[in-house]
C-alpha cells in the first residue's frame, strides 16, 4: 500500500515562497509522475503539475505562471512543491498524489493528507 | 484545458434510493487506440483528501461497494449510487486524465433528504 505524508509550512505572508514536501513509502518511486493538486477552501481541485525522475520531465499549470517547481530526491523518496510570491489567492490545501505511469495514463490512486497553507498578512 | 462540467451542483437522496450524478468533458477523452475513456469519479469527505471509486469510466477502484457504478464514453459520463447509505454523504468530483492538464468537474455535493 502506498503511503503519501506531506508536511511544510502552513501559514505564510504575501510574497513569501511556499514549501511542502511529500515523502513515498510503500511503493516505488521510480518510474511515476508526482503530482501535487490544491483545493482552495470550500472550492474545488486544481491540478499543479507532475514531474518524473526520468529525463526530469516535468509539466505545470499554465495557470500557475511561472511560479511553480516541482523536485524530485530519488535518494529519499521525496518530492516538494515551491510556488514563489503568494498571494491570499494560493490559500488552499495543497495535496501530494501518484500520477500516471511512465508512457501511461492513470486516475489518482494515492493521495496524501493535505496541508492547508494560509497566506495572510 | 479540458472542460469538466458537473451536473447537479447538489442533489438530497432519501436512504436507500438510487442517486444520479452527470460529467460532461468539452472535449471527447475517449482514447481510440484502446477504446478507453480518461474518466475519474472521486468522493471526498469533509477534511479528508478525494478517494478514487472510478477509473477508466467504468473500472470501480479495490474496496469500493458495488453500489458505485460509472458508465459513459466519449463527453458524456454518470456516476450512480444505486442505494443511498449514510456513509456516501459527501462531494463528488469526475476529472479527466486525457491531457494535462488534468482537470476536474465543480463537484456535487450528496446529502440525505
Amino acid at each position: 500500500q502506498v503511503q503519501l505524508p506531506q508536511w511544510g509550512a502552513g501559514l505564510l505572508r504575501p510574497s513569501e515562497t511556499l514549501a511542502l514536501t511529500c515523502a513515498v513509502y510503500g511503493g516505488s518511486f521510480s518510474g511515476y509522475y508526482w503530482t501535487w493538486i490544491r483545493q482552495p477552501p470550500g472550492k474545488g481541485l486544481e491540478w499543479i503539475g507532475e514531474s518524473i525522475d526520468h529525463g526530469g520531465s516535468t509539466t505545470y499549470n499554465p495557470s500557475l505562471k511561472g511560479r511553480v517547481t516541482i523536485s524530485l530526491d530519488t535518494s529519499k523518496n521525496q518530492f516538494s512543491l515551491i510556488l514563489s510570491s503568494v498571494t491570499a489567492a494560493d490559500t488552499a490545501v495543497y495535496y501530494c498524489a501518484r500520477g500516471r505511469p511512465l508512457g501511461g495514463a492513470a486516475a489518482l490512486h494515492y493521495w496524501g493528507q493535505g496541508t492547508l497553507v494560509t497566506i495572510s498578512s | 484545458d479540458i472542460v469538466m462540467t458537473q451536473s447537479p451542483d447538489s442533489l438530497a437522496v432519501s436512504l436507500g434510493e438510487g442517486a444520479t450524478i452527470n460529467c460532461k468533458s468539452s472535449q471527447n477523452i475517449l482514447y481510440t487506440s484502446n477504446n478507453m475513456n480518461y474518466l475519474a469519479w472521486y468522493q471526498q469527505k469533509p477534511g479528508q483528501p478525494p478517494k478514487l471509486l472510478i477509473y477508466w469510466a467504468s473500472t470501480r477502484e479495490s474496496g469500493v461497494p458495488d453500489r458505485f457504478s460509472g458508465s459513459g464514453s466519449g463527453t458524456d459520463f454518470t456516476l450512480t449510487i444505486s442505494s443511498l447509505q449514510a456513509e456516501d454523504v459527501a462531494v463528488y468530483y469526475c476529472q479527466q486524465y486525457y491531457i494535462t492538464p488534468l482537470t476536474f468537474g465543480g463537484g456535487t455535493k450528496v446529502e440525505i433528504k
